[in-house]
């Protein structure tokens, strides 16, 4: 059973283009997250959604939209894509109200822009 | 800001040794710190978390500190062995959010 997934994969666009990445876990958490890691492999995070609220939004242009639909669902859309978008995204949910706050995180999205 | 740094970015060590990662954190101080590994490809797991008032936490061959004094938690992989080769990361929340930060990582490689 997949707990956090993401589609898609991989995403080969160029410059100019929107493109979406959707997510979806099974794990009944209540607050979602989409996270950056560049090329150096620094994750950061962009924004995170609890029961369908938007909670944290960090400094990201507002190229990137995120959206859910409901608790199990965060799509992330990028609008006019840039060279500098390229990165994996990773979409992670969590329980707040647990005692151990882990984050479970999807596979990634390797988002490449030509 | 708060911030969480982790000095070694990559760490040789031969198989059977204890692995120790070190990971620091400024201008606050978190209720708790956590380590994920990431192998490549992947998107991190978690290992585990320790609380401020916790001095040590075990699971397995795993072992993590947190030394309020010296604003630090240690991470220590004993007997290791080469399927331990990944990347660690450490991470928490900044004060009164919920917003993750992480370390930029060490890459482990366990030799053979």
């Amino acid at each position: 059973d997949t707990a956090v997934s993401q589609t898609p994969k991989y995403l080969v666009t160029q410059m100019g283009n929107d493109k979406s990445i959707k997510c979806e876990q099974n794990l009944g958490h209540d607050t979602m997250y989409w996270y950056k890691q560049d090329s150096k492999k620094f994750l950061k995070i962009m924004f995170s959604y609890n029961n369908k609220e938007l909670i944290i939004n960090e400094t990201v242009p507002n190229r990137f939209s995120p959206k859910s639909p409901d608790k199990a669902h965060l799509n992330l859309h990028i609008n006019s894509l840039e060279l500098g978008d390229s990165a994996v995204y990773f979409c992670a949910s969590s329980w707040v109200g647990g005692v151990s706050y882990e984050q479970y995180f999807g596979p990634g999205t390797r988002l490449t822009v030509t | 800001s708060q911030k969480i740094e982790q000095n070694s970015e990559a760490l040789n060590i031969q198989e059977g040794k204890t692995a120790t990662l070190t990971c620091n954190y400024t201008n606050y101080s978190p209720a708790y710190l956590q380590w994920y590994r990431q192998d490549p490809g992947r998107g991190p797991v978690f290992l585990l978390l320790i609380r401020e008032n916790e001095k040590e936490k075990r699971k397995e061959r795993l072992k993590v500190t947190f030394d309020t004094t010296l604003k630090q938690s240690l991470f220590h992989i004993t007997a290791s062995q080469p399927a331990d080769s990944a990347t660690y990361l450490c991470g928490t929340t900044t004060s009164g959010t919920y917003k993750y930060i992480f370390g930029t990582g060490t890459r482990l490689k366990v030799l053979a």
